[in-house]
């Protein structure tokens, strides 16, 4: 299994533009998860799926953020438009359901200039 | 909401030294998890814990859950430099599918 794969690695972008970062979930795993890393808060949940559906986006910062399932093997997370602040690690995780272990992602890298 | 107290925030032993990281929760822990993180990576699974006095170990690594659900420890012995990175708890509620860390332990291993 290739595990959770996240797309791009890394992304540098000017504030105001549109970032999309994208999710392959493992297969099979019922449950996704969007999170993002910063020095000053650490991890933070955003919003997380069960079979495709949002469940609870109240971590979600404001309306620039968006995110997507549109099917059982691929998420998506959007921020438009994008602004410094906005500069983290985002990851991206799925489980299989209740019991077992949160799978990772390697992460995408963002930077807002 | 659950908070999780990790420490020591930072911790600097000698290779081959015992160490110990300890979590604490505000609220009954229903699912513990520790995770691993070097820097500029993913979070790798250690270890998932769910029962009162719950103990778990792979090969130096031992995590443990006390009677009450409200602290775990991890420790890990003879440390080696591969055991250097960022510790992180987790933990989700009763049937709830919403994972909180910890702000992590980074451990420094000297050689």
């Amino acid at each position: 299994d290739a595990g959770v794969i996240q797309s791009p690695r890394h992304e540098v972008t000017e504030m105001g533009q549109e970032v999309t970062l994208r999710c392959k979930p493992i297969s099979g795993h019922d449950y996704l998860f969007w999170y993002r890393q910063t020095m000053m808060r650490g991890l933070e949940l955003l919003i997380y799926f069960n079979n495709n559906v949002p469940i609870d986006d109240s971590g979600m910062p404001e309306d620039r953020f968006s995110a997507k399932m549109p099917n059982a093997s691929f998420s998506t997370l959007k921020i438009q438009p994008s602004e410094p602040r906005d500069s983290a690690v985002y990851f991206c995780a799925s489980r299989l359901s209740a019991n077992y272990g949160y799978t990772f992602g390697s992460g995408t890298r963002l930077t807002v200039v | 909401s659950q908070e999780l107290e990790q420490s020591p925030q930072s911790l600097i032993v000698q290779e081959g030294k015992n160490l110990t990281i300890n979590c604490t929760s505000s609220k009954t822990l229903y699912g513990l998890y520790w995770y691993k993180q070097k820097y500029g990576e993913g979070l790798i699974f250690l270890m998932m814990l769910q029962k009162g006095g719950e103990e778990k170990s792979h090969e130096k690594i031992t995590a443990k859950l006390d009677e009450k659900k409200q602290q775990s420890s991890l420790h890990i012995t003879a440390s080696q430099p591969s055991h250097a990175g960022i510790y992180l708890c987790g933990a989700d509620g009763q049937g709830a599918q919403k994972l909180v860390f910890g702000q992590g332990t980074r451990l420094t291993i000297n050689p």
